[in-house]
């Protein structure tokens, strides 16, 4: 069936370094793709997203990356912030004027100073 | 508000009792949508609600759940004969206009049915 995953349920890294986050789909007809960040306690909040016809959107610090020939959706975190520790979804659907966003599991990054 | 506002922010209830979780939009938006969050799982996508069409219910676990939408704002959420595993955080959000990527959460109700 159609699913969103990510690798990794965990990440660690120390403050200043580059973080990545990846994120597996498997429905092929997937054409808009996006990055939520959620703290403790509180609902996601939109970082990025990125349509099926770009392979690369900056932000302010994060970047994503498409894949889309291995369906494969990375988010990178540059300069990584003790604030930026929280769980982070990827999400996808099949057009915008669709309906559901399939959310994956989430990874949760931790930075330590 | 500025944000989305949902209520009560923490629920407990036992089983086979019925619940009503509301969710209060962003003035102006008229995309609606309801998430379920278990632990340590992702968002579960349950309904949405876009203006004045018809919702798209096609998330809803069982017949036991349901949602409205009064006026094109307020949303409730009834869960009816409530059993363990319904226990989840329930999260609502809004969008302008149909489905643009960039949902508005509210914190979310925590479900517990002992």
């Amino acid at each position: 069936g159609e699913s969103v995953g990510l690798h990794l349920p965990t990440l660690s890294v120390q403050e200043g370094d580059n973080s990545i986050i990846n994120c597996a789909y498997s429905n092929s007809a997937s054409d808009y793709f996006i990055w939520y960040k959620q703290e403790s306690g509180k609902g996601p909040q939109f970082i990025i997203d990125i349509r099926s016809n770009m392979d690369k959107r900056q932000g302010q610090r994060v970047t994503v990356l498409l894949n889309k020939t291995v369906k494969h959706l990375s988010l990178q975190i540059a300069a990584t912030q003790p604030g930026d520790s929280a769980v982070y979804f990827c999400a996808e659907t099949e057009n915008q004027a669709g309906t559901a966003l399939i959310f994956g599991k989430g990874t949760t990054l931790s930075v330590s100073s | 508000g500025a944000g989305v506002s949902q209520s009560p922010s923490n629920k407990v209830t036992e089983k086979g009792k019925d619940v009503e979780l509301r969710c209060d939009p962003i003035s102006g938006h008229t995309a609606l949508y309801w998430y379920r969050q278990s632990l340590g799982q992702g968002l579960e996508f349950l309904i949405y609600f876009q203006g004045n069409s018809a919702p798209d219910k096609s998330g809803l676990p069982s017949d036991r759940f349901s949602a409205e939408r009064t006026g094109g704002s307020v949303s409730t959420l009834t869960i009816q004969r409530t059993q363990q595993e319904d226990s989840a955080v329930y999260l609502c959000a809004s969008s302008l206009a149909g489905y643009t990527g960039e949902l508005f959460f509210g914190e979310g109700s925590r479900l517990t049915v002992l």
